[in-house]
């Protein structure tokens, strides 16, 4: 079984401040994990995902995330955030044979951003 | 590429009504998709997992038949609200993977479904 910790319900920050949502992650396998965007009463856009390759992950729109796997963490950054960055933004573990029923995601953070 | 459509978008219905929504892969064959339900500033929770051309399988506390689904074609998955009731209210989101492909779900824009 996997899950997934969002340390943060909402994260505030100014227009052109480095943003940083956190994600901690719980897997008995070998995970995949990815980062959702969604935008008020919208559908998710991936933003960025790990599959096993670098564990550097380069998204859309400036934003990148590390995974760790000696501390369980695949937070997400980005250097300089964008009044449009505002969103909630979900975490997502996906492990075991079974990919598809095993999409696991977090409770989400909500980033607002301030002129 | 790799895009899915939901339709409707928004949906408003009188109590004890039946409402279909239906979940499609424009540009790829989906063999699975799955339904989730999303409540307000809420994450999302899978409700189930549907496989062309076999019965769905429902997450634990998922009425089946409050929520039909159907997926006849490897494009094209609906869920049906049976009886819709005001408690059924909420924001449902299909997403599908691509047969054969690296695994990755793609999300429809979800349908926001206001019972009255």
């Amino acid at each position: 079984a996997q899950s997934v910790t969002q340390l943060d319900s909402h994260v505030s920050v100014s227009e052109g401040t480095p943003v940083l949502l956190r994600c901690n992650y719980s897997s008995s396998y070998s995970p995949s994990l990815f980062w959702y965007v969604q935008h008020p009463n919208k559908g998710l856009q991936l933003l960025l995902k790990y599959t096993s390759a670098a564990t550097l992950v380069k998204g859309i729109n400036g934003f990148e995330a590390e995974f760790k796997k000696s501390e369980t963490s695949f937070h997400l950054t980005k250097p300089s955030a964008h009044m449009s960055d505002a969103a909630e933004y979900f975490c997502v573990v996906s492990a075991g044979r079974n990919y598809g029923q095993n999409f696991v995601f977090g409770p989400g953070t909500r980033l607002s951003v301030l002129p | 590429g790799a895009v899915v459509s939901q339709h409707p978008s928004r949906v408003i219905c009188k109590s004890g009504t039946s409402v279909k929504i239906e979940c499609r892969s424009l540009d790829f064959q989906a063999t699975t998709m799955f339904w989730y339900r999303q409540f307000p500033k809420k994450s999302l929770m899978l409700m189930a997992t549907s496989n062309e051309g076999s019965k769905a399988t429902y997450e634990q506390g998922v009425e089946k038949d409050k929520f039909l689904i159907n997926h006849a074609s490897l494009t094209l998955s609906t869920l049906t609200v049976t009886s819709a009731h005001p408690e059924d209210s909420s924001f449902y989101i299909c997403s599908a993977v691509l047969a054969g492909g690296p695994f990755e779900q793609f999300f429809g824009p979800g349908t926001r479904l206001t019972v009255l």
